[in-house]
């Protein structure tokens, strides 16, 4: 079965500075990656997909992200972080999976990772 | 605007009642999602419908029951054989095979 790990729960950086988050996963094949972004008490919202070819992809806010096959990682990064990017961040796997004679687009999340901006 | 609404945003109810969470959408999606969400665990999946009439369980169904009578409305009910039921509930449609558009979300609390 599939997994994602975001190895990282909490993240704390100054407002300007740059930004990675890990994100693993586990998977027999190459899977549907994505970054999503919740503000606090929010649904979720979007970031970027990478679903096959090139291997960086840029999304929304400024934020970017690269898979990396040969270790398993879809890494999230911003050059400069701006205090609105405070927020909760969750990477998603996503396979097609079949249950009850149908087939549909499963998403398994990782356990997120809350950024924090200092001023 | 297009798009999803729950509610309410905040529910609170008593241990051993059954409680429904609403979920309407107007963005003419046929798929519909079921959400829950607990700190440090990310986001499990509870039912989907794919199509009006029809719906399957997730990956944590027990104890939760849905409907879909009509396209735009996935209701969500929590019933008392839940034994952990307070969490942050996220309804969810979808567009395409992958895409999904989420709710604000309702946060429900059992006392």
């Amino acid at each position: 079965a599939q997994s994602v790990t975001q190895p990282d729960i909490h993240i704390t950086v100054s407002e300007g500075a740059s930004l990675e988050l890990r994100c693993n996963y586990s998977y027999g094949a190459t899977p549907y990656l994505f970054w999503y972004v919740q503000s606090p008490g929010q649904g979720l919202q979007l970031l970027l997909k990478y679903f096959s070819g090139d291997t960086l992809v840029q999304g929304i806010k400024g934020f970017e992200a690269e898979f990396k096959r040969s270790q398993s990682s879809f890494n999230l990064r911003k050059p400069s972080v701006h205090w609105s990017d405070a927020a909760e961040y969750f990477c998603a796997v996503g396979i097609t999976a079949n249950a009850g004679g149908t087939s549909y687009g499963k998403l398994t999340f990782g356990q997120g990772t809350i950024l924090t901006v200092h001023p | 605007d297009g798009g999803i609404t729950q509610s309410p945003k905040y529910l609170f109810r008593k241990e051993g009642q059954n409680v429904t969470l609403s979920c309407e959408q107007n963005l003419n999606h046929d798929a519909m999602y079921w959400y829950r969400q607990d700190p440090g665990q990310g986001l499990r999946l509870i039912y989907y419908s794919q199509i009006v009439n029809d719906f399957q369980k997730g990956d944590i169904a027990e104890g939760y029951s849905v409907s879909r009578e009509k396209k735009e409305s996935f209701p969500l009910t929590v019933t008392s054989a839940q034994k952990n039921p307070t969490a942050f509930y996220l309804c969810a449609s979808s567009f395409g095979v992958f895409g999904r558009f989420f709710g604000p979300g309702t946060r429900l609390t059992v006392l």
